[in-house]
């Protein structure tokens, strides 16, 4: 089975902060994505990404991917308490690819103003 | 607005009994994903159908659970004899054959008293 470790689980933090949130697994994705949620609401996408390595910017996001394809990192500069949601990193594995994602238990981010 | 819908968004029942969600995919998604979010967690793999066919079933999909995509555009999800532990979010997402990117849905939150 495969597991997707997310850290912290928790972050409550001031306007103007930056943080880093960190997706880690044994097991080596085809993909990983980054999705924000707000409470009530389903995931919404905010990234993809595929190759080891690989580092993505949304304004003021920045996501990495491990040169092995086994984590990821979200790096958010400056937060604004329009960050605030939960945070969740999924990914598909060369046998999963075609069907499911498997998610970590997500980031729960407070920024307070 | 041509993203994943579903129907309905909340929904209170009684223990025991049966209950039905539909989702309606992203048009020309041949891919489309059913997982249950419980609060505090990220989201679990129930099943996953490719058109109509259903190509995978998680464990936690019980005999109490049905699936259909009749005709490979929306899909229901059926809980029968409904149990305090289902309740849950059930979110429906939906994926282009060959893509790696899954699109959710706001989810139907379900209550069981």
């Amino acid at each position: 089975t495969q597991l997707l470790e997310q850290s912290p689980q928790f972050l409550s933090i001031q306007e103007g902060e930056n943080l880093t949130v960190y997706c880690n697994s044994s097991s080596v994705f085809s993909s990983l994505q980054w999705y924000r949620q707000e409470p009530g609401e389903g995931p919404v996408l905010l990234v993809t990404v595929v190759t080891g390595g690989e580092v993505k910017k949304l304004k003021r996001l920045t996501f990495q991917f491990g040169d092995a394809r086994k984590d990821s990192s979200l790096h958010i500069t400056a937060a604004q308490p329009g960050d605030t949601g939960l945070y969740l990193c999924a990914g598909a594995t060369e046998e999963t690819s075609g069907s499911r994602l498997t998610f970590g238990e997500g980031t729960q981010l407070t920024v307070n103003p | 607005d041509t993203g994943v819908s579903q129907d309905p968004r909340h929904k209170i029942t009684k223990r025991g009994q049966n209950v039905t969600f539909r989702c309606d995919p992203i048009s020309e998604h041949n891919r489309l994903y059913w997982y249950r979010q419980t609060l505090g967690q990220g989201p679990e793999f129930l099943t996953y159908f490719q058109n109509e066919a259903q190509l995978e079933k998680s464990r936690l999909l019980s005999d109490r659970f049905s699936a259909e995509r009749p005709k490979g555009s929306f899909s229901t999800l059926e809980i029968q004899r409904t149990e305090q532990g289902d309740s849950a979010m059930y979110l429906c997402a939906s994926r282009l054959s060959g893509g790696n990117e899954q699109f959710f849905g706001p989810g139907t939150r379900l209550t069981v008293l």
